[in-house]
């Protein structure tokens, strides 16, 4: 079965520094990678993917990622964070196998907490 | 608006009764999940469903039951074989079945065990 891994449970950085949340994954086949946010209490929204093309890949407030398929990582950064980044980052992946379902495989979660 | 919609928000079980968690979408996705959130454990698959009338279990599914007899509509039953159903249950959607889709999450049903 695939397996995701973050390899920090917990992230703390004071604001306005730069941050970096890795995650890797075990696939050897082609997949799709995905960074979801998760803020108390609520569900997972998609903060970026990547499918094909570019391995830098931008998504909303600001973060990026860049996939390395020989490292088979994909990191997501962000240059200058915010209080309000303060939340749960959830990495996963979709491998480009024969099933029809795209199922997601996700991450443990990396808790990031900004601080003033 | 278009969305996910999931309810209650926070729910009680008493020992040894079946509860259901509901799950509503209008964005005429083909495709539903419930996954159960642990702190620290991520996202795990319970069942999903990639069409009406159809379903496959997940990583997950014992002591849990779903139907699908509306695109909409994805309800999850929570029964007493669960052990352990203390919990964040999340509902998500996807628009098809093509590899890569973005899966869109519910805000999330809380239940807790007296």
């Amino acid at each position: 079965a695939q397996s995701v891994t973050q390899l920090d449970s917990q992230v703390p950085v004071f604001e306005e520094a730069p941050v970096e949340l890795r995650c890797n994954y075990s696939s050897s086949v082609s997949v799709y990678l995905f960074w979801y946010v998760q803020y108390p209490n609520q569900g997972l929204q998609l903060l970026l993917k990547y499918l094909s093309g570019s391995t830098l890949v931008k998504g909303i407030n600001g973060f990026e990622a860049e996939f390395n398929k020989s490292q088979t990582s994909f990191h997501l950064r962000k240059p200058s964070v915010h209080i309000s980044d303060t939340a749960e980052y959830f990495c996963a992946v979709s491998e480009n196998r024969g099933s029809t379902l795209g199922r997601l495989y996700f991450g443990r979660g990396t808790q990031l907490t900004v601080w003033p | 608006d278009g969305g996910i919609t999931q309810s209650p928000k926070y729910l009680f079980r008493k020992e040894g009764q079946n509860v259901t968690l509901s799950c509503e979408q209008n964005l005429n996705h083909d495709a539903m999940y419930w996954y159960r959130q642990d702190p620290g454990q991520g996202l795990r698959l319970i069942y999903y469903s990639q069409i009406v009338n159809d379903f496959q279990k997940g990583d997950i599914a014992e002591g849990y039951s779903v139907s699908r007899e509306k695109k909409e509509s994805f309800p999850l039953t929570v029964t007493s074989a669960q052990k352990n159903p203390t919990a964040f249950y999340l509902c998500a959607s996807s628009p098809g079945l093509a590899k890569g889709e973005t899966q869109y999450f519910g805000p999330g049903t809380r239940l807790l065990v007296l």
